[in-house]
């Protein structure tokens, strides 16, 4: 069975620190997709990643950073340089292959105060 | 990028009453659409999946008579709550795919929060 696992509840910060959203999955499967979301007070999902299990490669996106380690089955976030803005909910998100339903972890809050 | 709409936006309504929540697919045609349900400070759930044209597959313990999907058209789906209860106040979130060669792209709705009051 999947299932997601973002241990950190809630982060709080001050602008400008670095912080890193852990997220520990498991699957069956050989083929998967990991994805990261952020939900803004507003509810509405963005879409921030998506990586599928044979791109190891880590990717960077301005600020964005991800972490993918199949060897620990995580796949972790950090922004560098945290902005009040960042303050939202952040879901890590699974999908097997054939199966397009995603399964969210709980969602780790992050607070960035100035 | 794809754009997924919902309607209403939130929506307040009695004990006993149902109510119907559309979601739209505006530039794209979907053939199936998933819907889920996020209790406060809680995380996304899957509820069912919609197909055009076919009946929901629903989650297990998501009651299938309570929560009617119907995707009669590949660029809408809704789901009624029928005879709400405070307990179905939520914030419900539909998805829909878009197919790609290697991957069907999901894209999300806005969202509805429901109240029952």
């Amino acid at each position: 069975a999947q299932k997601v696992t973002q241990a950190q509840t809630e982060i709080s910060v001050v602008e400008k620190e670095d912080v890193t959203l852990d997220c520990v999955y498991e699957t069956r499967d050989t083929t998967y997709y990991l994805f990261w979301y952020k939900q803004p007070p507003s509810g509405e999902l963005v879409f921030l990643i998506r990586r599928n299990s044979f791109d190891e490669q880590n990717e960077i996106s301005g600020r964005y950073s991800w972490n993918f380690q199949k060897s620990t089955s995580s796949f972790n976030f950090t922004i560098t340089a945290s902005q009040v803005v960042d303050s939202a909910v952040y879901f890590c998100a699974l999908s097997e292959r054939g199966f397009q339903k995603l399964v969210f972890g709980t969602g780790t809050r992050l607070l960035v105060s100035p | 990028g794809a754009v997924v709409s919902q309607h209403p936006s939130w929506v307040i309504c009695k004990s006993g009453t149902s109510v119907k929540i559309e979601c739209r697919s505006l530039d794209f045609q979907a053939t199936t659409m998933f819907w889920y349900r996020q209790f406060p400070k809680q995380s996304l759930m899957l509820m069912a999946t919609s197909n055009e044209g076919s009946k929901a597959t629903y989650e297990q313990g998501v009651e299938k008579d309570k929560f009617l999907i119907n995707h009669a058209s590949l660029t809408l789906s809704t789901l009624t709550v029928t005879s709400a209860h405070p307990e179905d106040s939520s914030f419900y979130i539909c998805s829909a795919i878009v197919g790609t060669l290697d991957y069907n792209e999901q894209f999300f709705g806005p969202g509805t929060r429901l109240t029952v009051l």
